[in-house]
This record gives structure tokens, C-alpha cells and sequence, in this order.
């Protein structure tokens, strides 16, 4: 079945810079997204892609999407403490409607 | 706008029992999808219920079931509790759409003993 990866962890410092990294396997999901999770909370959808594109940006935030390489990522202008989160890739899983996701990875920022 | 809320916040229970969580959705969605999120994992897909109809199922035993009523509020039921089952419960509404968001709600963290 679809498996979708992320790195564990990230650590960055206030002001610079985040990338956050994601492999898939099915090259059929139409739909690509980024979550964030704060703690204790639910899911919050930051921002999606749609498979024909290469580059969606949102304010601060940028997608690229690699269809050929199957890589996802996100990056996240001028980072700030409020970022530290969890960002999760998922994945349209196809006709069920249902959302894959990766594992997580956790952002941290550093004052 | 209400957005999509669960009960209970939190709950405990032991192996062997059974446990109800229910999901409201967000107004003017009527598809609900339920995510196991075990600790350190991300989201599961556990099911979903489109218009009161099981519309697709993951991975997921038999003892994992649910329902979607006419308001499309939907209940998660879990039998014969294990302590695997122990994680926080998402549900999700939406509007049935291909590709539309789906709205999380803040989940139910449930833990067994």
C-alpha cells in the first residue's frame, strides 16, 4: 500500500528558515497536504498541492512538489516560535477519500 | 460556523470493555471520517461514512465500527477494548467533494488499562 516518510525531527533558530521533507510511494494521489498539530490539539490544514503542479505558495509558506522523485516538501519563510508543531505530509489515498499520512515531523525553534 | 467537535476529551477504560466516541460535523458536510493517531504515529484511517453509508474502511478489525445519523453526526464504537487501542481519536467532517479539506476535530484521547 501507499507509504508516506518524513524525517523525525527538525531543529531550526527564530528567523531562519525551515524545510520540511516528504517521500511517497503512490504516484496516483491527486492530492498532496501539509497538517500541523499543535499539543494536545487536532489537525490544522496549512496548505495543499495539486499533483499537476510544481510550486504552490502561501504567505510564508512554499510547497515544491518533485512528481518524478515522489518527494514533498515544505518550507516555512522566517520561522518563528510560534511554528513549533508537529507538520505532517499526507496523501489522498484514492477513492475511499481517505488521507495518508507520514509519521510527523516535529519542528523546533529556537529563540 | 461550528466546526467539528468531539466527546469525550478524554476517557479510560480496561481491556475486554467497549467504548462509544462521537464526532459532530461541521455544519453543511455530510461525510465523516474517523483516524486512529497513536502516540508518536501519525493518523490512521480507520473509516468513513458518507450520507449514513460505510463509504471506505482501512486496516481496521471488525470490532472497530460506526455510525453516521441523519444530522450526519457520526459515533465511533470499539468492542473488546486491548490496550493497543489506546490513542488519541480524530474524527474528520467534509463535503464529499474529491480533494475537498476535510476539518479535524480536537480528538479523544483514549487510554486502556
Amino acid at each position: 500500500g501507499e507509504d508516506v516518510e518524513q524525517s523525525l525531527f527538525l531543529s531550526v533558530r527564530e528567523g531562519d528558515s525551515s524545510v520540511i521533507n516528504c517521500t511517497y510511494t503512490d504516484s496516483s494521489s491527486t492530492y498532496l497536504y501539509w497538517y500541523k498539530q499543535e499539543p494536545g490539539a487536532g489537525l490544522q490544514l496549512l496548505t495543499y498541492i495539486f499533483s499537476n503542479m510544481d510550486m504552490k505558495q502561501d504567505q510564508r509558506l512554499t510547497v515544491l512538489l518533485n512528481k518524478k522523485d515522489k518527494h514533498l516538501s515544505l518550507r516555512i519563510a522566517d520561522t518563528q516560535t510560534g511554528d513549533s508543531a508537529i507538520y505532517f505530509c499526507a496523501v489522498d489515498g484514492g477513492s475511499q477519500g481517505n488521507l495518508i499520512f507520514g509519521k510527523g515531523t516535529k519542528l523546533s525553534v529556537k529563540p | 460556523e461550528t466546526g467539528v467537535t468531539q466527546s469525550p476529551t478524554h476517557l479510560i477504560k480496561t481491556r475486554g470493555q467497549q467504548v462509544t466516541l462521537r464526532c459532530s460535523s461541521q455544519s453543511g458536510h455530510n461525510t465523516v471520517s474517523w483516524y486512529q493517531q497513536a502516540l508518536g504515529q501519525g493518523p490512521q484511517f480507520i473509516f468513513q461514512y458518507y450520507r449514513e453509508e460505510e463509504n471506505g474502511r482501512g486496516n481496521f478489525p471488525p470490532r472497530f465500527s460506526g455510525l453516521q445519523f441523519p444530522n450526519y453526526s457520526s459515533e465511533l464504537n470499539v468492542n473488546a477494548l486491548e490496550l493497543d487501542d489506546s490513542a488519541l481519536y480524530l474524527c474528520a467532517s467534509s463535503t464529499g467533494t474529491e480533494g475537498d479539506e476535510q476539518f479535524f476535530g480536537p480528538g479523544t484521547r483514549l487510554t486502556v488499562l
